[in-house]
């Protein structure tokens, strides 16, 4: 299986600062189609998680453009410019390329200062 | 709107079964692959089982492997898990969502306890 190792576990940030949220796969995410199975979700707190960024880079519906998401191979970052209130939430990874099963990492708190 | 809306939850004993279902609606149902992922409480999410839009394949994780079976009705746009033998550490909140990440339930808890 796929171990998905997400870092740093929690953060605390204030308001209109930027954060990095660092994830590294066990193997490459990159599918025999080209792509790359990695997307980032946020689960605000007592919500069922919301698709942030898909395929590393692209961004869900609705999402703000102070996400962001890079990376490629085993090493992935998800940044968040201009940190609002309203982010604040657990982070997870998640990588679809080898399956069963989907992994996902162990989430990243991100607390408001 | 689309919804998705998951039933079925609740307080049983070691060993019982459970079936849950997750409707939908908004959307095309029959288009998308869905997953089950659960969450412990206070824990981080584990995905569970995946069933194509036709259901020509079905995917399990070697926690639920052979107790577990999703299974789903494109005419009645529901999805639905089957679980038997359930044990304590099957206790979670149970998130339906499509394959493509954009679409999830709100959880149904399921708590495993004698």
């Amino acid at each position: 299986d796929v171990v998905m190792t997400q870092t740093p576990p929690s953060l605390s940030v204030a308001i209109g600062q930027s954060v990095s949220i660092s994830c590294k796969s066990s193997q490459s995410l990159v599918y025999s189609d080209g792509k790359t199975y990695l997307h980032w979700l946020l689960q605000s707190p007592g919500q069922s998680p919301k698709l942030l960024i898909y395929q590393v880079s692209n961004l869900g519906s609705g999402v703000p453009d102070r996400f962001s998401g890079t990376g490629s191979q085993k090493d992935f970052t998800l940044k968040i410019s201009r940190v609002e209130a309203e982010d604040l939430g657990v982070y997870y990874c998640v990588q679809a390329t080898h399956f069963p099963p989907f992994t996902f990492g162990s989430g990243t708190k991100l607390e408001i200062k | 709107e689309v919804q998705l809306v998951e039933s079925g939850g609740g307080l049983v004993k070691p060993g019982s079964s459970l079936k849950l279902s997750c409707v939908a609606s908004g959307f095309t149902f029959s288009s998308y692959g869905m997953h089950w992922i659960r969450q412990a409480p206070k824990k981080g999410l584990e995905w569970i089982a995946l069933i194509y839009y036709d259901s020509s394949n079905k995917y399990y994780a070697d926690s639920v492997k052979g107790r577990f079976t999703i299974s789903r009705d494109n005419s009645k746009n529901t999805l639905y898990l089957e679980m038997n033998s359930l044990r304590s550490e099957d206790t979670a909140m149970y998130y339906c969502a499509t394959t493509t990440g954009d679409y999830w339930g709100q959880g149904v808890m399921v708590t495993v306890s004698s």
